[in-house]
């Protein structure tokens, strides 16, 4: 069964700071892998996204990689603003039912 | 971008009642849909998977009799929570997947805040 595990759980950091956020699966026979945005009460705002067969993304202050073989996805923010608070979810899905397995988030606050 | 929209937003219903939230892919046909909980500060657990004309598959300890799905059209699902208790509010969101395009990408709904008095 696949699980997905992100670290840190919570983050505060000044703004301006270029961060990286983690996230862990245990199944590499992936179809893709996604990050989101949660903002607090509010619904799921996708970033990224990597096929399987796709090592990073990009878009804007954002870049997610994607190391299929050891289990591993970095999303890097740089030159951190306010804004960027939220809770950011990594969300894996198998090749199998193809269903999405979120990780439990990580919970950021960029101060101003 | 592809859009999914659910109603209603919010809901507050009384204990033994039950409530209906909708889910729309509103430019895309979506033959699979997905519905999910999240309890507060826990991240989205899937519980269940639903097809077009189909019954739908439900997550290990999900109570279907509990949590009526139904997808009579390709771009509608419904969840019908009955005879709510205050256990059950959550935030419910739904997903859908656009099955006429490769690589059949997977959107989400803005989610349903349900509270049951």
């Amino acid at each position: 069964k696949q699980e997905v595990t992100q670290i840190p759980a919570a983050l505060s950091v000044p703004e301006g700071e270029n961060l990286v956020l983690n996230c862990s699966f245990t199944d590499s026979a992936i179809y893709n892998l996604q990050w989101f945005r949660q903002d607090p009460g509010k619904g799921l705002t996708s970033l990224l996204l990597i096929q399987s067969s796709q090592r990073e993304q990009t878009s804007g202050r954002l870049n997610a990689s994607l190391d299929k073989s050891s289990g591993r996805s970095t999303l890097y923010i740089a030159a951190s603003q306010p804004g960027d608070s939220a809770t950011y979810l990594c969300a894996v899905r198998d090749n199998y039912g193809q269903n999405f397995v979120f990780g439990p988030g990580t919970r950021l606050s960029v101060l101003p | 971008g592809a859009v999914v929209s659910q109603h209603p937003s919010r809901v507050i219903c009384k204990s033994g009642t039950s409530v209906k939230i909708e889910c729309r892919s509103l430019d895309f046909q979506a033959t699979t849909m997905f519905w999910y909980r999240q309890f507060p500060k826990q991240s989205l657990m899937l519980m269940a998977t639903s097809n077009e004309g189909s019954k739908a598959t439900y997550e290990q300890g999900v109570e279907k009799d509990k949590f009526l799905i139904n997808h009579a059209s390709l771009t509608l699902s419904t969840l019908t929570v009955t005879s709510a208790h205050p256990e059950d509010s959550s935030f419910y969101i739904c997903s859908a997947r656009d099955t006429g395009l490769f690589p059949y990408e997977q959107y989400f709904g803005p989610g349903t805040r349900l509270t049951v008095t």
